[in-house]
């Protein structure tokens, strides 16, 4: 079983539409959550932090369950600008832990 | 933008060569790490430090090693190139424990 898993996609939407991801991990010690987005051929870039009581940042929210260990984010109102992939992220195990990246999932909204 | 800043962008390079990936950030961040990552496909860690002086493996085999004499500084270095080797390297830093790190734009290495 990965330590982060993610639905690869692709999802495929029309511009306008509601999307939304998630993520489970397997760290029940994990104790910060990230999402990325990376598009084609560059780095990730940090989209969002993900907070116990759910977070939102304009058409973005993101949520946390750690009974069931997963991770959602919420997008609205999409635009053809989001189109990227979307990395779900879990701060694995204390001080000299390590960051691990799901598989990402990739979005793809159509006009 | 995150000052952290990796070079080469783009290396070709014959089989058999010694090569180094350079990575700094003048953030002052503790943590750093490599990751490798495949056209269309995911990242994969292979190497991490959490301060001077400390190195630990990622979760995937890596033939390359590591060095963490400076805070800034986490070069990557391939004694000798493979074209399996072929892919984009990844360095990121973030500050402590539990933080988002922040990514170089990457090194796109190919051997030949």
């Amino acid at each position: 079983r990965k330590e982060v898993e993610q639905d690869p996609g692709p999802f495929n939407v029309p511009e306008g539409a509601t999307v939304a991801f998630n993520c489970t991990y397997s760290n029940s010690a994990s104790q910060s959550f990230f999402w990325y987005r990376q598009d084609c051929r560059k780095e990730p870039k940090l989209l969002m932090s993900v907070y116990s009581s759910g977070n939102e940042d304009g058409r973005f929210t993101a949520q946390l369950n750690r009974a069931s260990q997963y991770i959602s984010l919420l997008i609205r109102d999409s635009k053809l600008s989001d189109s990227a992939t979307y990395l779900c992220v879990a701060w694995w195990s204390g001080n000299t832990g390590k960051l691990i990246f799901g598989q990402g999932t990739t979005l793809q909204v159509k006009p | 933008e995150a000052d952290i800043y990796q070079t080469p962008r783009y290396l070709v390079i014959g089989t058999g060569k010694k090569i180094t990936l350079e990575c700094s950030q003048t953030m002052g961040h503790d943590k750093m790490y490599w990751y490798q990552q495949d056209p269309g496909m995911e990242l994969h860690l292979i190497h991490y430090s959490y301060g001077v002086n400390s190195t630990e493996k990622g979760d995937l085999s890596s033939e390359s090693t590591v060095s963490r004499i400076r805070t800034e500084h986490f070069p990557l270095t391939l004694e000798s190139a493979r074209p399996s080797h072929t892919s984009q390297y990844l360095c990121a830093s973030s500050e402590g424990g539990n933080t988002e790190a922040f990514f170089g734009q990457g090194t796109r290495l190919t051997v030949v």
